[in-house]
């Protein structure tokens, strides 16, 4: 059974820093493209991140450019966020997802929220 | 930036069908795909490359694509189905990110 699990998220202040993990099993990690969405608190779903199976790709949306870092060890089956600088727009439940193909993200994770807050 | 625009809200009775459509410029050349999410609970794919239903997906659910509109249909739609829905593309910018639809919430009853 493919299973993703977050973990990192907490409640930080502006500014600050978190690294979220998604452990993933149930299936050959290594293989796969992933990719970070996150939700913030009754809005929409956002797209944040991506990253390639062999990690020749990384792409970012906009809105974290330059502040977040996507990252994967494909021996410890994990995939990581490093959110640097956070703002309280960054509020939001992030989602770890696994990329089936393309851009069908065919399973997800539970979440793992961060609050950005003084 | 590139965006894709859903009706807020689509109602229907039980045994209807439901359609949510989803607009962007880019769509005659770009895949859509669509996400169910039910309250409190992660997405789920239910439609991708504009009409393929993943496994375990029932065949109530439906997608197409013409020009710059997409619909998702839920052909006799049951109470389960009440979700909020998105849908997802890319622009035709060499972006190799996407972008989520802004949500449809659909309330069967």
């Amino acid at each position: 059974e493919v299973q993703l699990v977050e973990s990192g998220g907490g409640l930080v202040k502006p500014g600050g820093s978190l690294r979220l993990s998604c452990a993933a099993s149930g299936f050959t990690f290594s293989t796969y493209s992933m990719v970070w969405v996150r939700q913030a608190p009754g809005k929409g779903l956002e797209w944040v991140s991506s990253i390639s199976n062999a990690i020749n790709y990384m792409y970012y949306a906009d809105s974290v450019k330059g502040r977040f870092t996507i990252s994967r060890d494909n021996a410890k089956n994990s995939l990581y966020l490093q959110v640097n600088s956070l703002r309280a727009e960054d509020t939001a439940v992030y989602y770890c997802a696994r990329i089936y193909s393309s851009h069908a993200f065919d399973y997800w994770g539970q979440g793992t929220l961060v609050t950005v807050s003084s | 930036s590139y965006e894709l625009t859903q009706p807020p809200s689509v109602s229907v009775s039980p045994g209807q069908t439901a359609r949510i459509t989803c607009s962007g410029d880019a769509l005659p050349k770009k895949y859509v795909y669509w996400y169910q999410q039910k309250s409190g609970q992660a997405p789920v794919l239910v439609i991708y490359e504009d009409s393929k239903r993943p496994s375990g997906i029932p065949e109530r659910f439906s997608g197409s694509s013409s020009g710059t509109m997409a619909t998702l249909s839920i052909s006799g739609a049951q109470v389960d189905d009440e979700a909020d829905y998105y849908c997802y593309s890319t622009d035709s910018s060499g972006n190799h990110g996407g972008v989520f639809g802004t949500g449809t919430k659909v309330t069967v009853l």
